[in-house]
């Protein structure tokens, strides 16, 4: 299975805040690679798919890079809506693994 | 409008066995490749199989810890997915999503599963 490795795991930030959480996969994924906000009690949201496209409707301050084994996701201008839980997960080989997740907390 | 809704959560006994259900509604359901997703009591996300859509067979893969337990399944004369949880463990404890995986990107609220004696 490949593994994802996101860090940091906790991130204590300021609103307007400039964040990146990455994220590593134990093997190339090219760029099979989607981030995730979670709120508490909510399913998660998808932000960004195949490591850099937003999603419909996505804040253009959240952003996504990286190829083969190594991605982070970029939050510029952090919003009070922002602080949330962030995952990531490889959708390049099943089991589509995810991350054990980000939690961005208001500093 | 895409509508996942998952049922047939609930407290079952270590060893026991549990069938989730997942109705769809709002897209093809039929070529739909469709995902289960669970999550521990706060803990991460956990991939837990995929089923592929009628065009390529309905074939299923499975995350290794449910593999040889769990089955998934649909009808498509339904527009349900189902997962069937057999010898059911403590750490089989979560909540229970059907997704509709990326890019098209939509979830159930869930369904809450306890393994409990």
């Amino acid at each position: 299975d490949i593994e994802m490795t996101q860090s940091p795991s906790s991130l204590s930030a300021s609103v307007g805040d400039k964040v990146t959480i990455t994220c590593r996969a134990s093997q190339d994924i090219t760029n099979y690679l989607n981030w995730y906000q979670q709120k508490p009690g909510k399913a998660p949201k998808l932000l960004i798919f195949v490591a850099s496209m937003l999603q419909s409707g996505v804040p253009s301050r959240f952003s996504g890079s990286g190829s083969e084994t190594e991605f982070s996701l970029t939050i510029n201008s952090l919003q009070p809506d922002d602080f949330a839980t962030y995952f990531c997960q490889q959708n390049y080989d099943t089991p589509y693994t995810f991350g054990q997740g980000t939690k961005l907390e208001i500093k | 409008e895409v509508q996942l809704v998952e049922s047939g959560g609930g407290l079952v006994k270590p060893g026991g066995s549990l069938r989730l259900s997942c109705a769809a509604s709002g897209f093809s359901f039929d070529k739909a490749w469709l995902t289960w997703v669970r999550q521990a009591p706060g803990k991460g996300l956990q991939w837990v199989g995929r089923i592929k859509g009628r065009d390529e067979g309905e074939t299923t893969d499975y995350a290794a810890p449910v593999k040889g337990r769990f089955t998934i399944s649909r009808d498509d004369s339904k527009s349900t997915l189902y997962l069937q949880m057999t010898s059911v463990t403590a750490d089989d404890t979560a909540i229970y999503y059907c997704t509709l995986p990326a890019p098209a990107d939509f979830w159930g609220p869930g369904t809450l599963v306890v393994v409990s004696s």
